[in-house]
């Protein structure tokens, strides 16, 4: 079954600065990757995702993502964030028979002003 | 289209109590997710139907736990009895025509089992 590791409980970054957040996947082939996003009392939105191709996504907000077979990776970068990304983001993955999203444990991020 | 509609959106109820939580996708998305969330296990597949029959409930926590589609506009997950365990958010997502597309998520229902 597959799985996923989202290293990064809490993350804090500065109004303009950029943003990485790390995502970490286990699966035996080259799953779908997702990433959403969650703000607070809200449901999941979908920012990006990864099916097969060039493995630099573009999503929506400005994010972006890689996906790096090598080292099981998807990461999900912006590179200016806004105040209003604070949120909760979530990594997911679907196996390629088997269509449901193992999300991970999430990310919050924290926008300063 | 209004997107995902969930209700109640908040529920208290008292232990061993029926709990029904509902959900209408956006029209014409034939699959449908219930997921839970909480703290300790984050966000977990319940179940999920296409073109309302259930496909794969192997999420559900126990016997306590029922969902059904009897329609493509109606949804229900239904608690009896509850368990102040099963406090958490329940959110209702749908997809169109593959479960790995994107799916739409609802805001939620908040239950809490006293």
């Amino acid at each position: 079954a597959q799985s996923v590791t989202q290293p990064d409980i809490h993350i804090t970054v500065s109004e303009g600065a950029s943003l990485e957040l790390r995502c970490n996947y286990s699966y035996g082939a080259t799953p779908y990757l997702f990433w959403y996003v969650q703000s607070p009392g809200q449901g999941l939105q979908l920012l990006l995702k990864y099916f097969s191709g060039d493995t630099l996504v573009q999503g929506i907000k400005g994010f972006e993502a890689e996906f790096k077979r090598s080292q099981s990776s998807f990461n999900l970068r912006k590179p200016s964030v806004h105040w209003s990304d604070a949120a909760e983001y979530f990594c997911a993955v679907a196996g390629v028979r088997d269509y449901k999203l193992s999300f991970g444990a999430g990310t919050t991020v924290t926008v300063r002003a | 289209d209004a997107g995902v509609i969930q209700s109640p959106r908040h529920e208290v109820t008292e232990m061993g109590q029926e709990v029904t939580l509902r959900c209408k996708p956006i029209s014409g998305h034939d699959y449908l997710f219930w997921y839970r969330q909480t703290m300790m296990r984050g966000l977990e597949l319940l179940i999920y139907f296409n073109n309302n029959v259930p496909i794969d409930d192997s999420g559900m926590p126990e016997d306590r736990f029922s969902a059904k589609m009897p329609n493509a506009s109606f949804s229900t997950l239904k608690i009896q009895p509850s368990e102040p365990r099963d406090s958490a958010v329940y959110f209702c997502a749908s997809s169109l025509g593959l479960a790995i597309n994107e799916q739409f998520f609802g805001p939620g229902t908040r239950l809490t089992v006293l």
